[in-house]
This record gives C-alpha cells, structure tokens and sequence, in this order.
C-alpha cells in the first residue's frame, strides 16, 4: 500500500502571498488533516476533513482552509502569509474520522519559508 | 484535550531495553493512549496505542497501569534508528463536528549511543 505523499516537499513564499499545498491519501484512508509544525515544537492540529466537509479545527484563523476531494485527497491553503507561517505542514490520513482506535499515517511534510 | 506529561529527554546504548514514560493523570475512560515517534527530517510514525491492556507489536510493546494514569512505551532492543522524539498523545473518539484529532506534547527526544 502507498502511504502519504506531500507536495512540494519545500517552498519559499513572500509575506502576503497566498500558497497551496497537496496531499495524496494513503489507500484505502477516508479522513484527512493538516498539522502545523514549527520548528522545535510538536505539531499543531489545524483541521480535519471527512467526506470532502471539514469536520473539526484548531485554533488556526480563517485564512488557514482547506479541501478534500472525492479522491480523499487534499489542499491546505493559506492566504496572506505571515513570517510566522513559516513551519513544516504535515498532512496525516486515517480511515475513520471518529474511533480513536486507529492510527494516522502521516507524511514527510512540506517545509514552507515565508521571507 | 486531556494532557500528557512526558521527560524532555532520554538516553540509551544500543541493544539495550528502552522505557518511555508517560503521564495521563486526566485521562478520561474513552481515551485511547497512542504513541509516535518522529525522526529527523520526516513526520511522524505511528509506534503502537492501547485503551486498557498492554499491547505488543514489531515495533514496540505499551505497558498501561491499571488505573491507566501512566504507561510506558518499551523497546525491547534499542538502535541507533530508533533515535527519535517520542509522543506520547490521548486520543478520544471524534463526533459529528470534532472529528478526532491528535494533540501533541513537546515529547521525548531518544538518544541512542552506539
């Protein structure tokens, strides 16, 4: 089975613009979230998503949203960035969105640099 | 989220046990205890959960106490791959809007000497 697969794997982005990041579920996976990883620190949940409706969030503002397709695939878009956006952004699938008795496969992250 | 409370830091020598502990005093009777690990440059991993008995698989094994206020994450033969951060995290089953998310602590970085 494939797991999770993110990209790009890095970007530099200017402060203001606007960014979109990609995730590939690994197979079989119905449920899609978003962490937010600064460095030194554990990751931050931003939201999850479950039959393409997201369906729980962090405290991350508006400007964080995100997609998923039909494929169970998903977009995290962040508008406006700030420099403290700056972070590994780490995209995890899971099969079920409620039980809390399975385990999330994650990916390796995308590294975003806002300058 | 309930909180877990884990040691900053461990060390090891190869080849040797591990024991990583963990505290959960605020665990709720629907949490289920689940460990990650973290290496270098990748996301996280997976390792193994429990809700009541230990558990066991090829990575590691889950000891839970049995008032399930702690547990502890043990690797039976250490390598110099298992280097890593350790997340020890409460997970709680999901509802309709919440979803059932992770959160996680700051951890513990494993050293492992050769």
């Amino acid at each position: 089975e494939t797991g999770v697969t993110q990209s790009p794997t890095h970007l530099i982005k200017t402060r203001g613009q606007q960014v979109t990041l990609r995730c590939s579920s690994q197979s079989g996976h119905n449920t899609v979230s978003w962490y937010q990883q600064a460095l030194g620190q554990g990751p931050q949940f931003i939201f999850q998503y479950y039959r393409e409706e997201e369906n729980g969030r962090g405290n991350f503002p508006p400007r964080f949203s995100g997609l998923q397709f039909p494929n169970y695939s998903s977009e995290l878009n962040v508008n406006a960035l700030e420099l403290d956006d700056s972070a590994l952004y780490l995209c995890a699938s899971s099969l079920n969105r409620e039980r809390a008795n399975y385990g999330y496969t994650f990916g390796s992250g995308t590294r975003l640099t806002v300058v | 989220d309930a909180k877990t409370t884990q040691p900053n830091s461990m060390e090891s020598n190869e080849e040797e046990p591990v024991h990583l502990p963990c505290n959960h005093s605020t665990i709720s009777g629907t949490d289920y205890i689940h460990w990650y690990r973290q290496l270098p440059s990748q996301g996280p991993e997976y390792v193994i959960h429990g809700l009541t008995s230990n558990v066991n698989n090829r990575m590691a094994s889950l000891a839970i106490a049995e008032d399930r206020k702690s547990s502890t994450l043990i690797l039976h033969r250490a390598t110099l791959r298992d280097a890593a951060v350790y997340y020890c995290i409460l997970r709680t089953r999901g509802g309709e809007t919440s979803g059932s998310r992770l959160t996680f602590g700051e951890g513990t970085q494993l050293t492992v000497n050769p």
